[in-house]
């Protein structure tokens, strides 16, 4: 596509619930990236692939959260029995190999009730 | 532990009204410093990339400088729909690929 798709935009849950995030990042780029925007907070790297190797899991806050990527497409962050600290707008961007200046999707808003 | 610190957070200005906005940062070895603009329920949209002290770069009425502490982000006769939050980040040796990003500045420019 042309550019970055995430879904849902929005998403409300119960406290304790399991969520799905999608990213469907731009055709051909290999990097995928997923960062939380918390309010009031900067940007907070979670987790990066590229291509077919092993992903940087490091900014991943706990292990609730996990992420998956099929085909070196589209990837899916789930988060685990969720908290209301977990509430926040959810992020990926993607670029082609080696390149920083990465385009953002217009994320998910996600909120544990 | 790499840290960026943008100010003021927010700003309000006339139209016309020059000003720069502020990012500091201290970070294990500087790869790229990176501006985004970011609009309400959207996600952040690159600006510029600046990579070593002294580059500058310009698009349209904003221009960004950098040096070895900070880097500065100047918009000159600013018009309404240049509203929005500016954020910066840095790419440092220590985080890789990762950006960290610091809180924002929020512009707001009344006509």
């Amino acid at each position: 596509g042309a550019g970055v798709s995430q879904s849902p935009s929005n998403k409300v849950t119960e406290k304790g619930k399991d969520v799905e995030l999608r990213c469907d990042p731009i055709s051909g780029h290999t990097a995928l990236y997923w960062y939380r925007q918390s309010l009031g907070q900067g940007l907070e790297f979670l987790i990066y692939f590229q291509g077919n190797s092993a992903p940087d899991k490091s900014g991943l806050p706990s292990d609730r959260f996990s992420a998956e990527r099929t085909g070196g497409s589209v990837s899916t962050l789930t988060i685990q029995r969720t908290q209301q600290e977990d509430s926040a707008v959810y992020l990926c961007a993607s670029s082609t190999r080696g390149v920083v200046d990465y385009t953002f999707g217009s994320g998910t808003r996600l909120t544990v009730v | 532990e790499d840290q960026v610190t943008q100010s003021p957070e927010a700003l309000r200005l006339q139209e016309g009204e020059s000003s720069s906005l502020n990012c500091s940062y201290t970070v294990s070895g500087l790869r790229g410093l990176f501006w985004y603009r970011q609009d309400p329920g959207k996600g952040p949209e690159f600006l510029f990339t600046l990579y070593s002290a002294g580059e500058e770069k310009e698009k349209e009425r904003l221009k960004a400088t950098l040096t070895k502490k900070e880097s500065f982000l100047h918009i000159t006769a600013p018009k309404p729909e240049d509203s929005a939050t500016y954020l910066c980040a840095v790419q440092s040796n220590q985080a890789g690929t990762a950006l960290i990003f610091g809180k924002g500045t929020t512009l707001s420019v009344s006509s």
